[in-house]
């Protein structure tokens, strides 16, 4: 299996610009979920999807984040505009069903300048 | 609101030394618990789980945890640590149906 799979690992941006993550999930898994890694904060649940819809959006942290899952292997997080102190390691992760263990991306780890 | 407690933030430990590192969620009822480790550059990867049935808990690598629920409990431990067990280490508690809550995470350093 080629596990959770996101791109692109590394991003480098200047404060101001679009950001979009990317994320594809285990195949045949019906529940993703994008986490922040940040040293101040830890691991953060950004926003669950279930099945393609979202379920719990309640902690994006402001208007500027969004995210979509337009079909059951795809999934995006966009920052627009981005801010410095978005920098941060996001995780995408799914898992078989909403109360299963979760597996976990290799992250992509984001630098607004 | 569900939290996590790791205590250890940095363990240093010698090839050989046996290991245990502490996580305490707040609440009790019926809990579904995690252990994640996180190697260097790397993301994260379940070593075990707990859901219901035997407190003691096996997982991957040697490592083993044991659900203490009088004490809200959930600790990780390896008889014998070895330096590819260098990791950042994470306990998770999952609230309601799918909300995993994580810990800060332990640093563990082993000396080969």
């Amino acid at each position: 299996d080629a596990g959770v799979i996101q791109s692109p690992r590394h991003e480098v941006t200047e404060m101001g610009q679009e950001v979009t993550l990317r994320c594809k999930p285990i195949s045949g898994h019906n529940s993703l979920f994008w986490y922040r890694q940040t040293m101040m904060r830890g691991l953060e649940l950004l926003i669950y999807f279930n099945n393609n819809v979202p379920i719990d959006d309640s902690g994006m942290p402001e208007d500027r984040f969004s995210a979509k899952m337009p079909n059951a292997s795809f999934s995006t997080l966009k920052i627009q505009p981005s801010e410095p102190r978005d920098s941060a390691v996001y995780f995408c992760a799914s898992s078989l069903t909403p109360s299963n263990p979760q597996f976990f991306g290799p992250g992509t780890r984001l630098t607004v300048l | 609101a569900q939290s996590v407690s790791q205590h250890n933030h940095h363990v240093i430990l010698s090839e050989a030394a046996s290991l245990e590192l502490g996580c305490n969620y707040s609440y009790g009822g019926t809990v579904n618990l995690f252990w994640y480790v996180q190697y260097p550059g790397q993301h994260l990867q379940l070593l075990l789980k707990y859901f219901s049935g035997d407190p003691l808990v096996k997982g991957i690598k040697g490592f083993e945890a044991e659900f203490i629920k009088s004490k809200f409990s959930f600790n990780l431990r390896k008889p014998s640590v070895q330096w590819s067990d260098t990791a950042e280490y994470f306990c998770a508690v999952m609230e309601g149906t799918y909300k995993y809550i994580f810990g800060t995470g332990t640093r563990l350093k082993v000396l080969a």
